[in-house]
């Protein structure tokens, strides 16, 4: 069975300094895996996936995520955060046509 | 540009009503998602739709129904609202593949339910 794990419900950075969301996955399969970006108010954002190509993802706006299978984990990076990165991030895992499994979410902070 | 459409950002209800919450998608897309967000619980699969006229229960139909009856279309019905059922409806579609497709997701509708 799938399930996902974001480990931190609530992030926050200074302005400039680096992001990280952290997300750990169960997959019974070779998993794709995605992370959304949903501002307030809005619908959810592909920030980028991860399909079983290079285990190094990059996605819009500065960010990217790294696929380890051996922990089981897709952790989600930028280098450094802007106030315009304020939001709720979503890690998925989908092993199957229609199955998509959503973590929890993480909202992400920027102080200036 | 891709685009999903839903019929109402905001919407109120009384207990009892019946509502219906449009999705329109213009992407050809086989498989369209309906979802329930609320704080702390993530998005939550109601049911979803792989073709004209089929449909599948998610994880929390209950209180739900839905229809598909053109591939771009498709509704989310609540047959009498309940005060439990205010939330974040937000409604997805993505191509049929065996795995792996990015789902699109409309604005969402915040239904609240008096």
């Amino acid at each position: 069975a799938q399930s996902v794990t974001q480990l931190d419900s609530h992030v926050s950075v200074s302005e400039g300094t680096p992001v990280l969301l952290r997300c750990n996955y169960s997959s019974s399969y070779s998993p794709s895996l995605f992370w959304y970006v949903q501002h307030p108010n809005k619908g959810l954002q592909l920030l980028l996936k991860y399909t079983s190509a290079a285990t190094l993802v990059k996605g819009i706006n500065g960010f990217e995520a790294e696929f380890k299978k051996s922990e089981t984990s897709f952790h989600l990076t930028k280098p450094s955060a802007h106030m315009s990165d304020a939001a709720e991030y979503f890690c998925v895992v989908s092993d199957a046509a229609y199955k998509y499994i959503f973590g929890t979410g993480t909202r992400l902070k920027v102080l200036a | 540009d891709v685009k999903v459409t839903q019929s109402s950002r905001y919407l109120v209800k009384r207990t009892g009503e019946k509502v219906f919450l449009e999705c329109v998608q213009d992407m050809d897309h086989e498989n369209m998602f309906w979802y329930r967000q609320d704080p702390g619980l993530g998005l939550r699969l109601i049911y979803f739709s792989y073709d004209v006229k089929m449909k599948e229960k998610g994880d929390i139909p209950e209180g739900y129904s839905v229809s598909r009856e053109k591939k771009e279309r498709f509704s989310l019905i609540l047959e009498s609202a309940s005060t439990n059922q205010t939330s974040m409806y937000l409604c997805a579609s993505s191509l049929w593949t065996s795995g792996g497709a990015e789902q699109f997701f409309g604005p969402g509708t915040r239904l609240t339910v008096l």
